[in-house]
């Protein structure tokens, strides 16, 4: 069956702009996470979704960045202001009623210039 | 809080030897552990993870890792390393419990398989 999809593939954003990503899980996935990758690092949590509840946001870098989910299926991160500093992939995953094995998306590629 | 190193930033190998990308953790607790594979354009792939019993794990495409609880280790291995394996392969730890989704990640190790 079809994996999990992000779009854009690929985002340019001046310094500033406001943006959305957004991400379609598997289909019956009910947990739904998102990460970020800087360049040359390994991913590191932003938040979780346990169907439409964000049950963890503990790692979003700062009240700029919102995730949501509304229906419990695809998910939109938003980057308000968009700083030099957001420049990284930032990769969706969504797994079965066991959190423990996350399938991953090909990512979203953030430029800020 | 948990952390993961991945002590090499890369591995060469030549095709059809022996490969080991190694890997070590710090947490307080019994760890869950995981491989994971990123080939370019691509998402990050599950190779195999490790949660309780049998210390040496089996996963996908021939890859298998040994826990190591005295060592805090967690090495990917592979008998017989192929081109195809070339890739980038992270390793991850979480802990049991409600947290048990939050995977943190090493930085990395780029694995170069030599023909």
């Amino acid at each position: 069956g079809a994996g999990v999809s992000q779009s854009p593939r690929y985002k340019v954003a001046k310094r500033g702009q406001d943006v959305a990503l957004r991400c379609d899980p598997i289909s019956g996935h009910v947990s739904l996470f998102w990460y970020q990758q800087a360049l040359g690092q390994g991913p590191e949590f932003l938040t979780y979704f346990q169907n439409e509840a964000q049950l963890d946001k503990s790692g979003l870098p700062s009240d700029r960045f919102f995730a949501e989910r509304p229906e419990g299926s695809v998910s939109t991160l938003k980057i308000q202001r968009t700083q030099q500093e957001d420049s990284a992939v930032y990769l969706c995953a969504s797994s079965s009623e066991k959190p423990l094995e996350q399938y991953f998306g090909p990512g979203t590629r953030l430029t800020v210039t | 809080a948990q952390s993961v190193a991945q002590p090499e930033d890369q591995v060469n190998v030549a095709e059809g030897n022996p490969l080991t990308v190694k890997c070590t953790y710090s947490v307080s607790g019994n760890p869950y552990l995981f491989w994971y594979v990123q080939y370019p354009n691509r998402g990050l792939q599950f190779l195999l993870k490790y949660i309780t019993g049998d210390n040496l794990v089996k996963g996908s495409y021939g890859f298998e890792a040994e826990f190591n609880k005295s060592q805090t280790s967690f090495h990917l291995k592979k008998p017989s390393a192929l081109v195809s394996d070339s890739a980038l392969y992270f390793c991850a730890v979480s802990l049991p419990g409600a947290g048990s989704y939050q995977l943190t990640f090493g930085k990395g190790t780029k694995l170069s398989v030599i023909p």
